[in-house]
């Protein structure tokens, strides 16, 4: 099983600020097969990117992916309000059953 | 509007059982690998199964391999898990949702990701 290791826990921050999530993982993934989910308080986890970099349909320009092996990237440019949430890493390689990272959380400084 | 509903959720007994439906609206059921998600709280996400569009092929975590089981009926638009000799372990949200590109390469569900997921029904396990 691959583990996947989110950092930081939490971070707190102002709207308006760049912010960078790290999600490394226990062996690689195969074809960058790793996505991200956004997780708001009592709702479900929706999509952001999959393939490690492509954009699901409707998420705005500001949040990209990037990566690769074991180390992916989840950034977002400039944060809006909406987008403080807990954020979720997703490895769904073809060696391997799906796992996801522990998140982590953006919250209002 | 693409829509999944889950529906079935509650308080069970250990060693108990509970069936899970979701119902899917504003697309083909029958076009997608479908799954069950659950998410205990204060935790991430954690796969549960996954079946293929025809329901010939299923797909389980370890952890509920034997006990749990998934299906569908496509021409009622539905998914369902049984979940049999329930542990308290297994309390968490259950989410169902669709796989868009999934499919089986050598016995595991390869591009197994998740781009659309219903509001989640509560599964308790508690005596």
């Amino acid at each position: 099983e691959i583990v996947l290791t989110q950092s930081p826990g939490t971070l707190s921050l102002s709207p308006g600020e760049r912010v960078t999530l790290s999600c490394r993982a226990s062996q690689t993934v195969t074809s960058s097969f790793l996505a991200w989910y956004q997780q708001k308080a009592g709702q479900a986890p929706r999509l952001l990117i999959y393939g490690a970099s492509t954009r699901a349909p409707g998420i705005p320009d500001r949040f990209s992916g990037s990566g690769s092996g074991t180390d992916f990237t989840l950034a977002i440019s400039r944060l809006e309000p909406e987008d403080f949430a807990v954020y979720y890493c997703q490895q769904y390689g073809s060696s391997s059953p799906v796992t996801f990272g522990g998140g982590t959380k953006v919250e209002i400084k | 509007e693409v829509q999944l509903v889950e529906s079935g959720g509650g308080l069970a007994q250990p060693g108990g059982s509970l069936g899970l439906s979701c119902e899917a609206t504003g697309f083909t059921l029958g076009r997608y690998w479908m799954t069950w998600v659950r998410q205990a709280p204060a935790k991430g996400p954690e796969w549960v199964a996954n079946i293929n569009q025809d329901g010939s092929e299923t797909y389980y975590v370890d952890s509920v391999r034997g006990r749990f089981t998934i299906s569908r009926d496509n021409a009622k638009n539905s998914l369902y898990l049984q979940m049999n000799s329930l542990r308290a372990d297994d309390t968490a949200m259950y989410y169902c949702a669709r796989a868009p590109s999934a499919r089986a390469v050598f016995g595991i569900v390869s591009e197994n990701w998740f781009d659309t997921w219903g509001r989640g029904t509560l599964v308790t396990v508690s005596s």
